[in-house]
């Protein structure tokens, strides 16, 4: 069993919709939480970076760590074509590796 | 420069070949780290260096792998005798020493052994 679990969908939605994405882990070590966007041959590129368990709003970006059930969840409000992408957790214990999920490919259709 | 840079940006070679991957951190991050991404896979850590000296080489699948970063910058990713399974992307990623929110990717070197 790999310590951080995405299902690698892929999703696809209509523009404007609330796109949800999701990941558990099983590492009770893990400290701190992130979700990175991937564009087609480009680097991961942070979106949002959460240490506690609750929720951090960002724009229409909001994610959501439950620790007690090792469960961290990505939203994306009003949701664009630009955010095509794929959408990876990531975790680590502090300044350290991190421990990525597969990915989510998510197309928002115009 | 404002990002981390990796170059080439492409390499393809033969089996069997030697190969050097190159990654300029941003400036003053003293954590430099490489991972590796298959397609259709999230990256997967390779080894992790606090200014010069590893400080985790757990990622490296075998001793054909090998990288170094002789003055706490550049750091170069060496493949010996590469395998058609080595073929993925390897990025290259610099944090300032707490981590956090600094953790900057560069773009990645495509590697494709044939």
């Amino acid at each position: 069993q790999k310590e951080v679990e995405q299902d690698p969908g892929p999703l696809s939605v209509p523009e404007g919709a609330i796109v949800s994405l999701n990941c558990t882990y099983s590492n009770s070590a893990f400290q701190y939480f992130m979700w990175y966007r991937q564009y087609s041959r480009k680097g991961p590129e942070l979106l949002m970076y959460t240490y506690s368990s609750g929720n951090k709003e960002d724009g229409r970006f909001t994610a959501q760590v439950d620790k007690s059930s090792k469960y961290i969840s990505l939203f994306i409000r009003d949701s664009q074509p630009s955010d095509s992408a794929t959408y990876l957790c990531a975790m680590n214990q502090g300044a350290q590796k991190l421990v990525f999920g597969q990915g989510t490919r998510l197309t928002i259709n115009p | 420069g404002a990002g981390v840079s990796q170059t080439p940006s492409n390499k393809v070679t033969e089996k069997g070949k030697y190969v050097e991957l190159r990654c300029d951190p941003i400036s003053g991050h003293t954590a430099l780290y490489w991972y590796r991404q298959s397609l259709g896979q999230g990256p997967e850590f390779l080894i992790y260096f606090q200014g010069t000296g590893a400080a985790d080489d757990s990622g490296l699948p075998n001793d054909r792998f090998f990288a170094v970063r002789p003055e706490g910058s550049v750091s170069t990713l060496k493949i010996q005798r590469t395998e058609r399974g080595d073929s993925a992307v390897y990025l290259c990623a610099s944090s300032p020493v707490g981590g956090g929110d600094g953790y900057t990717f560069g773009s990645g070197t495509r590697l494709t052994v044939v």
